[in-house]
Protein backbone atom coordinates (compact mmCIF):
# COMPACT_ATOMS: atom_id res chain seq x y z
CA UNK A 1 0.00 0.00 0.00
CA UNK A 2 0.74 3.45 -0.09
CA UNK A 3 3.64 4.24 2.45
CA UNK A 4 4.03 8.37 4.21
CA UNK A 5 3.95 11.26 1.81
CA UNK A 6 5.01 14.46 2.02
CA UNK A 7 4.26 18.02 -0.28
CA UNK A 8 6.72 19.48 -1.66
CA UNK A 9 9.73 17.58 -1.64
CA UNK A 10 12.01 20.78 -2.00
CA UNK A 11 10.44 24.67 -0.70
CA UNK A 12 12.58 27.34 -1.10
CA UNK A 13 11.42 30.64 0.38
CA UNK A 14 12.62 34.23 1.41
CA UNK A 15 12.89 35.19 5.37
CA UNK A 16 9.75 36.53 6.44
CA UNK A 17 7.68 34.54 4.16
CA UNK A 18 5.08 31.88 5.63
CA UNK A 19 5.04 28.24 4.34
CA UNK A 20 2.87 25.25 4.23
CA UNK A 21 4.25 21.91 4.51
CA UNK A 22 1.57 19.08 3.95
CA UNK A 23 1.60 15.46 5.27
CA UNK A 24 -0.38 12.51 4.14
CA UNK A 25 -0.39 10.02 6.68
CA UNK A 26 -1.12 6.36 5.22
CA UNK A 27 -4.77 5.43 5.54
CA UNK A 28 -5.97 4.35 8.62
CA UNK A 29 -3.25 5.23 10.92
CA UNK A 30 -4.45 7.37 13.56
CA UNK A 31 -1.68 9.17 14.89
CA UNK A 32 0.68 11.38 13.33
CA UNK A 33 4.08 13.02 14.38
CA UNK A 34 6.11 15.99 12.85
CA UNK A 35 9.47 16.29 13.21
CA UNK A 36 12.31 18.69 12.07
CA UNK A 37 15.78 17.73 11.32
CA UNK A 38 18.78 20.50 10.90
CA UNK A 39 21.53 19.66 8.71
CA UNK A 40 23.93 16.86 10.00
CA UNK A 41 21.43 16.49 13.52
CA UNK A 42 19.01 14.20 14.40
CA UNK A 43 15.33 14.48 14.94
CA UNK A 44 13.62 16.76 16.72
CA UNK A 45 10.33 16.09 17.97
CA UNK A 46 7.79 18.77 16.82
CA UNK A 47 3.84 18.03 17.56
CA UNK A 48 1.63 14.71 17.83
CA UNK A 49 -1.70 14.02 16.91
CA UNK A 50 -3.74 11.13 18.09
CA UNK A 51 -7.37 11.03 16.40
CA UNK A 52 -9.26 13.50 18.35
CA UNK A 53 -7.99 14.04 21.09
CA UNK A 54 -5.71 17.29 21.79
CA UNK A 55 -2.23 17.57 20.29
CA UNK A 56 1.20 17.34 21.57
CA UNK A 57 2.43 20.73 20.97
CA UNK A 58 5.16 20.48 23.61
CA UNK A 59 7.88 19.95 20.51
CA UNK A 60 7.02 23.44 18.69
CA UNK A 61 9.95 25.81 18.56
CA UNK A 62 8.33 29.04 18.49
CA UNK A 63 4.28 30.33 18.34
CA UNK A 64 5.63 31.01 14.58
CA UNK A 65 5.01 27.30 14.05
CA UNK A 66 1.32 25.66 13.77
CA UNK A 67 0.06 22.45 12.24
CA UNK A 68 -3.52 21.32 11.99
CA UNK A 69 -4.99 18.06 11.08
CA UNK A 70 -8.21 17.35 10.24
CA UNK A 71 -9.57 13.77 11.75
CA UNK A 72 -6.91 11.10 10.62
CA UNK A 73 -6.26 12.41 7.04
CA UNK A 74 -3.88 14.54 6.32
CA UNK A 75 -1.88 17.48 8.52
CA UNK A 76 -0.33 20.52 7.07
CA UNK A 77 2.57 22.54 9.20
CA UNK A 78 2.41 26.10 8.87
CA UNK A 79 5.90 28.16 10.00
CA UNK A 80 4.94 31.89 10.14
CA UNK A 81 7.54 34.79 9.09
CA UNK A 82 9.98 32.08 8.10
CA UNK A 83 13.81 32.70 9.95
CA UNK A 84 16.94 31.18 8.23
CA UNK A 85 17.04 28.97 11.49
CA UNK A 86 13.98 27.36 9.93
CA UNK A 87 16.17 25.69 7.36
CA UNK A 88 15.49 22.02 7.98
CA UNK A 89 14.14 18.62 6.64
CA UNK A 90 10.86 18.12 8.19
CA UNK A 91 9.74 14.37 8.40
CA UNK A 92 6.10 13.16 9.25
CA UNK A 93 5.31 9.82 10.61
CA UNK A 94 2.29 8.16 11.47
CA UNK A 95 1.45 4.89 12.98
CA UNK A 96 -1.45 2.68 13.52
CA UNK A 97 -1.76 3.35 17.17
CA UNK A 98 -0.10 5.83 19.65
CA UNK A 99 1.53 3.20 21.94
CA UNK A 100 5.07 1.94 21.67
CA UNK A 101 4.38 -1.13 19.60
CA UNK A 102 2.96 0.68 16.98
CA UNK A 103 6.13 1.31 14.63
CA UNK A 104 5.65 4.76 12.96
CA UNK A 105 6.33 4.75 9.55
CA UNK A 106 8.03 7.91 8.15
CA UNK A 107 7.79 10.29 5.01
CA UNK A 108 10.31 11.12 3.16
CA UNK A 109 10.73 15.02 4.02
CA UNK A 110 10.56 18.27 2.72
CA UNK A 111 13.67 20.26 2.58
CA UNK A 112 13.03 24.22 3.58
CA UNK A 113 15.37 26.61 3.03
CA UNK A 114 15.09 30.17 3.64
CA UNK A 115 17.22 32.49 1.98
CA UNK B 1 14.59 14.70 30.13
CA UNK B 2 15.14 11.61 27.77
CA UNK B 3 18.27 11.86 26.09
CA UNK B 4 20.53 9.44 23.42
CA UNK B 5 23.59 10.19 22.59
CA UNK B 6 25.58 8.75 19.68
CA UNK B 7 29.11 9.22 20.56
CA UNK B 8 30.84 8.05 16.79
CA UNK B 9 29.64 10.77 13.93
CA UNK B 10 31.41 8.69 11.76
CA UNK B 11 32.18 4.78 11.28
CA UNK B 12 33.66 2.59 8.48
CA UNK B 13 33.74 -0.83 7.39
CA UNK B 14 35.18 -3.37 4.88
CA UNK B 15 32.77 -5.40 2.64
CA UNK B 16 31.83 -8.65 4.40
CA UNK B 17 33.53 -7.41 7.65
CA UNK B 18 31.55 -6.59 11.10
CA UNK B 19 30.86 -3.06 12.56
CA UNK B 20 29.15 -1.85 15.93
CA UNK B 21 27.38 1.28 16.48
CA UNK B 22 27.26 2.65 20.22
CA UNK B 23 24.83 4.38 21.98
CA UNK B 24 23.41 5.41 25.30
CA UNK B 25 20.63 7.27 26.86
CA UNK B 26 19.25 8.09 29.80
CA UNK B 27 16.21 7.97 31.15
CA UNK B 28 14.14 6.94 34.71
CA UNK B 29 11.37 5.45 33.10
CA UNK B 30 10.97 1.54 33.93
CA UNK B 31 9.37 0.60 30.98
CA UNK B 32 10.58 2.01 27.37
CA UNK B 33 11.74 1.01 24.16
CA UNK B 34 14.79 0.99 22.08
CA UNK B 35 15.23 1.62 18.32
CA UNK B 36 17.81 1.99 15.44
CA UNK B 37 16.47 3.96 12.56
CA UNK B 38 18.47 4.00 8.79
CA UNK B 39 18.29 7.13 6.99
CA UNK B 40 19.89 6.64 3.38
CA UNK B 41 20.32 9.48 1.32
CA UNK B 42 16.56 9.44 0.11
CA UNK B 43 15.69 10.78 3.63
CA UNK B 44 13.57 7.96 3.85
CA UNK B 45 13.68 6.75 8.01
CA UNK B 46 13.88 2.80 7.70
CA UNK B 47 12.99 0.94 11.31
CA UNK B 48 16.12 -1.60 11.06
CA UNK B 49 15.82 -3.29 14.67
CA UNK B 50 13.87 -2.50 18.11
CA UNK B 51 14.07 -3.25 21.41
CA UNK B 52 11.87 -3.41 24.42
CA UNK B 53 13.62 -3.06 27.68
CA UNK B 54 11.69 -5.53 29.55
CA UNK B 55 12.70 -8.36 27.12
CA UNK B 56 15.99 -9.64 28.35
CA UNK B 57 17.36 -10.94 24.93
CA UNK B 58 18.67 -9.10 22.03
CA UNK B 59 16.78 -8.29 19.54
CA UNK B 60 18.23 -9.77 15.77
CA UNK B 61 17.05 -9.40 12.26
CA UNK B 62 19.11 -11.29 9.96
CA UNK B 63 22.12 -9.75 9.73
CA UNK B 64 21.35 -6.58 12.40
CA UNK B 65 21.68 -7.70 16.25
CA UNK B 66 21.61 -5.40 19.34
CA UNK B 67 23.68 -5.66 22.26
CA UNK B 68 21.09 -4.20 24.90
CA UNK B 69 23.02 -3.15 28.84
CA UNK B 70 20.20 -2.11 30.95
CA UNK B 71 21.76 -1.47 33.70
CA UNK B 72 24.43 0.91 31.44
CA UNK B 73 21.99 2.09 29.76
CA UNK B 74 23.53 0.59 26.58
CA UNK B 75 22.00 0.14 23.00
CA UNK B 76 24.58 -0.83 20.58
CA UNK B 77 23.85 -1.98 16.90
CA UNK B 78 25.70 -4.40 15.68
CA UNK B 79 26.16 -5.04 11.50
CA UNK B 80 27.30 -8.41 10.51
CA UNK B 81 28.50 -9.74 6.97
CA UNK B 82 27.90 -5.76 5.70
CA UNK B 83 26.82 -4.99 2.59
CA UNK B 84 27.26 -1.69 0.32
CA UNK B 85 23.68 -0.79 0.72
CA UNK B 86 24.51 -0.37 4.56
CA UNK B 87 25.74 2.63 4.08
CA UNK B 88 23.79 5.63 5.01
CA UNK B 89 23.33 7.82 8.21
CA UNK B 90 22.35 5.56 12.04
CA UNK B 91 20.12 6.94 14.62
CA UNK B 92 19.50 5.36 17.47
CA UNK B 93 15.87 6.46 19.24
CA UNK B 94 14.14 6.14 22.84
CA UNK B 95 10.69 5.69 23.07
CA UNK B 96 8.24 6.09 26.30
CA UNK B 97 6.20 2.64 26.77
CA UNK B 98 3.72 4.95 26.80
CA UNK B 99 4.12 6.18 23.33
CA UNK B 100 3.95 9.63 21.52
CA UNK B 101 7.42 11.01 20.44
CA UNK B 102 10.45 9.42 19.66
CA UNK B 103 13.66 11.08 21.00
CA UNK B 104 16.68 10.19 18.93
CA UNK B 105 20.38 10.53 18.67
CA UNK B 106 22.85 12.91 16.33
CA UNK B 107 23.45 9.20 14.29
CA UNK B 108 26.45 7.82 12.93
CA UNK B 109 27.08 8.14 9.24
CA UNK B 110 28.30 4.72 7.80
CA UNK B 111 30.50 3.67 5.20
CA UNK B 112 30.89 0.90 3.80
CA UNK B 113 34.20 0.16 1.14
CA UNK B 114 34.14 -2.32 -1.43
Amino acid sequence: GAGVSQSPSNKVTEKGKDVELRCDPISGHTALYWYRQRLGQGLEFLIYFQGNSAPDKSGLPSDRFSAERTGESVSTLTIQRTQQEDSAVYLCASSLGWTSDYEQYFGPGTRLTVT
Amino acid sequence: AQTVTQSQPEMSVQEAETVTLSCTYDTSESDYYLFWYKQPPSRQMILVIRQEAYKQQNATENRFSVNFQKAAKSFSLKISDSQLGDAAMYFCAYRRGSGSRLTFGEGTQLTVNP
